[in-house]
This record gives C-alpha cells, sequence and structure tokens, in this order.
C-alpha cells in the first residue's frame, strides 16, 4: 500500500498568516492527489484534485502543488472558516490512502 | 443536486454482520465509480472499498477484505456495504462519495456503526 505522510500534524496560526501543509506518499503517485477540509462532525470536502486543480466553488487562496512524491497544499491570508482537519489522499492505486491530517487551528 | 444518503447503521456484537447502504440521486449513478471511507471517532479517515461504476471492479482496504464485500444496483441508484465478522476496531463513521479522476466531490453525511459487546 502506498502510505500518505502529512506534516505537520498540528498547526497554530492566525487570520492573515500564509499555511502550508506537507504531503509526502511512499512512491510515485504522479499528480493523483486531493486535499479535502473537514470540520468537526461534518464529511470532508474535496479542496484541490489531481494536486494544483481548484474544486469549483472553492476560495482562490487555496492552491496545491507538487508531483511524484512530494505535494504542499498553501492557504493565503487565512479566514475565519478555514479552520479545519485537511487530508490528502492518494488515488494513483488501490487501496486509495489517506493522510493522516492537519489540524489547523486559528 | 447530487446526493448521497447513507443508512443501515447500528450497534452490532463482535463477529456480527451488517449492511449499508447509499441512496444516490441527481446523477447518473452508473457512470461513476464509488466507495467508502471510514472514520472512527477522532481518528483519521480511513479508505474501506471502492466498485466501478458497472459494478464489475472492486478494491478493498486489507483491514477489510475477506470480510466486507462492496456491491450496487445501478437499478435502485444504491452502493452497499456488506460487513462481517465485525470487530470493535471496525466502529466508526461509514461514509460513502463518488469519484475516480478528480478526487471525491461529493460525500454523504456518514452512518455510524458500532461493535460492542
Amino acid at each position: 500500500d502506498i502510505q500518505m505522510t502529512q506534516s505537520p500534524s498540528t498547526l497554530s496560526t492566525s487570520v492573515g498568516d500564509r499555511v502550508t501543509i506537507t504531503c509526502r506518499a511512499s512512491q510515485n503517485i504522479s499528480s493523483w492527489l486531493a486535499w479535502y477540509q473537514q470540520k468537526p462532525g461534518k464529511a470532508p470536502e474535496l479542496m484541490i484534485y489531481k494536486a494544483s486543480n481548484l474544486e469549483n466553488g472553492v476560495p482562490s487562496r487555496f492552491s496545491g502543488s507538487g508531483s511524484g512524491t512530494e505535494f504542499t497544499l498553501t492557504i493565503n491570508s487565512l479566514q475565519p472558516d478555514d479552520f479545519g482537519t485537511y487530508y490528502c489522499q492518494q488515488y494513483d492505486s488501490y487501496p486509495l490512502t489517506f493522510g493522516g491530517g492537519t489540524k489547523v487551528e486559528i | 443536486d447530487v446526493k448521497l444518503v447513507e443508512s443501515g447503521g447500528g450497534l452490532v456484537h463482535p463477529g456480527g454482520s451488517l449492511r449499508l447502504s447509499c441512496a444516490a440521486s441527481g446523477f447518473p449513478f452508473s457512470s461513476h465509480a464509488m466507495h467508502w471511507v471510514r472514520q472512527a471517532p477522532g481518528k483519521r479517515l480511513e479508505y474501506v472499498s471502492a466498485i466501478s461504476g458497472d459494478g464489475n471492479s472492486t478494491y478493498y482496504a486489507n483491514s477489510v477484505k475477506g470480510r466486507f464485500i462492496i456491491s450496487r444496483d445501478n437499478a435502485k441508484n444504491t452502493l452497499y456495504l456488506q460487513m462481517g465478522s465485525l470487530r470493535v476496531e471496525d466502529t466508526a463513521l461509514y461514509y460513502c462519495a463518488r469519484g475516480e479522476y478528480e478526487g471525491f466531490d461529493y460525500w454523504g453525511q456518514g452512518t455510524l456503526v458500532t461493535v460492542s459487546s
């Protein structure tokens, strides 16, 4: 199975900050990577797919980059609504796998 | 509007069985791969299983292989997860999700499975 490692596990931030979350795959997954935001008591929501494509309706302050084994989710000018836990997911090969999550605290 | 509604969760004893359902609407169901993802209380997301749009291909996490069976009824727009030989560690909120090459773009609200004696 492909292992997905996220860092950091927790981020204490402030409104207006630039936030960067890293996700590493244990093997090459090309650009088959998605990022999700999950708020307490809610289902995850897709933010980024294919490493760098913004899902419809997601604010442009979110961006994704990377390919192969190293990926980054960046949030420019963090807003109060951006708190939650962010997960990366590889969908290059089955079984699909998620990272351990990064909790963004504001 | 795309809608995914899970049902069938509940309390079951270790070793027992349960069948989850996910009713889909608002999109051509048979054109999309579907997935089950679970989340134990306070824990990370864990991928469980997938099925292709035509139902001919299925995939499982190692943790459930041989115990869970995913299926779908495209005439009823419904996804299923038959869970057997349940263990305490299977306790989780089970989500169904739609997705293939562009990530999982729609998720249900989840159904809670509790395995306890």
